[in-house]
């Protein structure tokens, strides 16, 4: 059973146009990150929260902004999304336990 | 559309072979490794782990190394398969912000028959 589930899997959306990313977990960690991952690169971290507290990375875009209304949930948002922002987007999960963290398979975002 | 990334490093080798791939990390605060696997359109799967008080770490068929003196990782896989050819990369967590997990660079895995 998938225990960190990102929707949509693929994501098309227009030039400039607000598009927003989401992730599910079932495992009650209290740790949810996201990163960005191009073509043949190793997954940037673009930010992370520890329960409700916010963690962002300095060389993160404005453009991105998250959301996490609950444990179970957290958003991506993208303002005005760029052709640069095609991507993977990834989310995991952490216990802050010395655990692996968790990964979703991600979502796809194509820009047009 | 998306930009083309750096080129992975790659590793080749025959089906049944021993794979050894490296990896330097940065942090020297560092206290908690993780090899991770990626295979095409999917997030990273987790392999193995090793905590900074070990130098050695074995799972099946893999095993994890860890010089801390020279901040080498390397990921040991016995007896190849083509199932294991993916994307692999270690990460590191801990330091002065022990929730973050940095990513290595990667290296592609080919295995041959």
């Amino acid at each position: 059973d998938a225990m960190v589930i990102q929707n949509p899997r693929y994501q098309v959306t227009q030039f400039g146009k607000p598009v927003t990313l989401s992730c599910s977990q079932t495992l009650n960690h209290n740790v949810m990150y996201w990163y960005q991952q191009k073509s043949s690169q190793a997954p940037k971290l673009l930010f992370h929260y520890y329960d409700k507290d916010f963690n962002n990375e300095a060389d993160t875009p404005d453009n991105f902004q998250s959301r996490r209304p609950n444990t179970s949930f957290c958003f991506l948002d993208i303002r005005s999304p760029g052709l640069g922002d095609a991507a993977m987007y990834l989310c995991a999960t952490w216990d802050s336990d010395n655990q692996p963290q968790h990964f979703g398979d991600g979502t796809r975002l194509s820009i047009l | 559309g998306e930009s083309v990334g750096l080129h992975l490093p790659t590793l080749s080798v025959q089906e049944g072979d021993n794979s050894i791939i490296n990896c330097a990390y940065s942090n020297s605060a560092s206290d908690y490794f993780i090899w991770y696997k990626q295979e095409s359109g999917k997030g990273p799967q987790f392999i193995i782990d090793i905590r900074s008080n070990m130098d050695k770490r074995q799972g099946q068929r893999v095993t994890v190394l860890l010089n801390k003196t020279v901040k080498h990782l390397s990921l040991q896989i016995a007896a190849t398969q083509p199932g294991d050819s993916a994307v692999y990369f270690c990460a590191e967590i801990g330091g002065y912000n022990t929730d973050k997990l940095i990513f290595g660079t990667g290296t592609r895995l080919q295995v041959f028959p």
